[in-house]
């Protein structure tokens, strides 16, 4: 089954400790990119990838960093965890340049920062 | 400057009535996508439509229609004969640029009453 998966799904940690969240997909796309889902704010872009080793920073990229150093894997890294970092996080692929072509969405992690 | 918004943060209707959630958006590209997405209280995102600036022409999918006007810059989406499965959040976004980078709306929640 083609999908774009996430883990873990939920998370309650602490401020100041390093985590990672995974993304991958099982559908050989290029275009991978991270959003969070604020209340009022709608889902804003932290980062995008438009191939291996290619990177780039959405509209909301402080406080995050990523890399792609396999295809189908772009995972989100959190190295000094705030407050304020606690959202919804979507990951997300297309087959080719993001807005040419449909994005499949993972299922959401849920982070609470405390 | 790229911004999309949706004015209407919560609408509720009765079964079968009609409803249009707005979308206005924001950009100094000529070439841009505009798109509306789909959440259910499930939380996954569900890609419902792409439409390039290019093509004005409104576009129908069973009960879901499409009004994009480049005048207004609004691209705006109607739902006739609602039903309680529409129930949903409902973001519309904007790419423009490389393509790469995409702006969401803040989001209309709909409630379809029985």
């Amino acid at each position: 089954e083609a999908q774009v998966t996430q883990n873990p799904r939920y998370l309650i940690t602490v401020t100041g400790k390093k985590l990672t969240v995974t993304c991958s997909q099982n559908m050989n796309h290029e275009y991978m990119s991270w959003y969070r889902q604020d209340p009022g704010l709608g889902l804003r872009q932290i980062y995008y990838s438009m191939n291996v080793e290619v990177t780039d920073k959405g509209d909301v990229p402080e406080g995050y960093k990523v890399s792609r150093k396999e295809k189908r894997n772009f995972p989100l890294i959190l190295e000094s965890p705030s407050p304020n970092q606690t959202s919804l996080y979507f990951c997300a692929s297309s087959l080719g340049q993001g807005a040419y072509l449909e994005q499949y969405f993972g299922p959401g992690t849920r982070l609470t920062v405390t | 400057a790229q911004k999309v918004t949706q004015a209407q943060t919560e609408i509720s209707v009765v079964e079968k009535e009609d409803v249009t959630l707005d979308c206005v958006y924001e950009t100094r590209d000529t070439t841009y996508y505009l798109f509306w997405y789909k959440q259910p209280p499930s939380g996954e995102l569900v890609f419902l439509i792409r439409r390039n600036s290019f093509d004005e022409q409104n576009e129908i999918s069973g009960r879901y229609s499409w009004n994009f006007q480049k005048s207004t810059s609004s691209f705006n989406f109607t739902i006739t004969a609602s039903q309680v499965v529409d129930s949903a959040v409902y973001f519309c976004a904007l790419s423009g640029g490389n393509f790469n980078k995409f702006y969401f709306g803040s989001g209309t929640k709909l409630n379809v009453k029985p």
